[in-house]
């Protein structure tokens, strides 16, 4: 059974703060992992995708991947209101399988 | 462009209709998917097509049948939906190369919102 757990939501963060999301997962052999942000009513939009230990970064977005912990994590740095959204953690095997995580919604205070 | 499209964006359909969701990409992809999406909850996997042949199937009900009649379309037919069938429908691509590239990244398209009555 494949599960990926996120830290519960939902969080709150005044505009300009930093924003930490967490995920957990139980496949060892997971492969790739991705963070989606979905606002409501829209579809999952790609944020970060990061295959390797250690953090990948891009823009105001710096991913964060521990493989031997089983653990992922996605900073938002300069938080804004256009960041509000639902932001969900993916992994993926060797398979086409995307296994998602329940999803952390977050809220940006302006 | 990274623009998978779906059609139609709303559906409304009673227990006893038939109709189709439609799905496409022009990116090249060999990989299309089926999620559906039910409110406050994550997409859950339903079909998974590779090469246009089917590959994942994961124990979705006979009442729904995709249909994939070329590299570029997928299409979700469905028959005899129950009300709890109601829920965003998200359509998937990725590249899926030869060799089993496991940096496959999946785009999603906008949806199409299902409600059965």
């Amino acid at each position: 059974q494949k599960e990926v757990e996120q830290n519960s939501g939902p969080l709150s963060v005044p505009e300009g703060a930093i924003a930490s999301l967490n995920c957990t997962y139980s496949d060892r052999v997971s492969q790739s992992f991705f963070w989606y942000r979905q606002y409501s009513g829209k579809s999952p939009e790609l944020i970060m995708s990061i295959y390797s230990n250690g953090d990948k970064e891009d823009g105001r977005f710096t991913a964060q991947l521990n493989k031997a912990s089983q653990y992922v994590s996605l900073l938002i740095r300069d938080s804004q209101p256009s960041d509000s959204a639902t932001y969900l953690c993916a992994f993926r095997t060797g398979a086409n399988n995307l296994f998602f995580g329940t999803g952390t919604r977050l809220t940006v205070i302006p | 462009d990274t623009e998978v499209t779906q059609t139609p964006k709303h559906l409304v359909m009673g227990m006893t209709n038939k109709k189709s969701l439609k799905c496409e990409q022009h990116m090249g992809h060999r990989a299309m998917y089926w999620y559906k999406q039910k409110a406050k909850k994550p997409p859950e996997l339903m079909f998974v097509y590779s090469y246009e042949k089917l590959s994942i199937n994961e124990s979705v009900p006979s009442r729904f049948s995709p249909e994939c009649p070329n590299s570029s379309l997928l299409n979700l037919h469905l028959h005899a939906l129950q009300p709890e069938d109601s829920a965003l429908y998200l359509c998937a691509s990725s590249q899926d190369r030869a060799g089993g590239r496991f940096t496959d990244t999946q785009y999603f398209g906008p949806g199409t919102r299902l409600t059965v009555l």
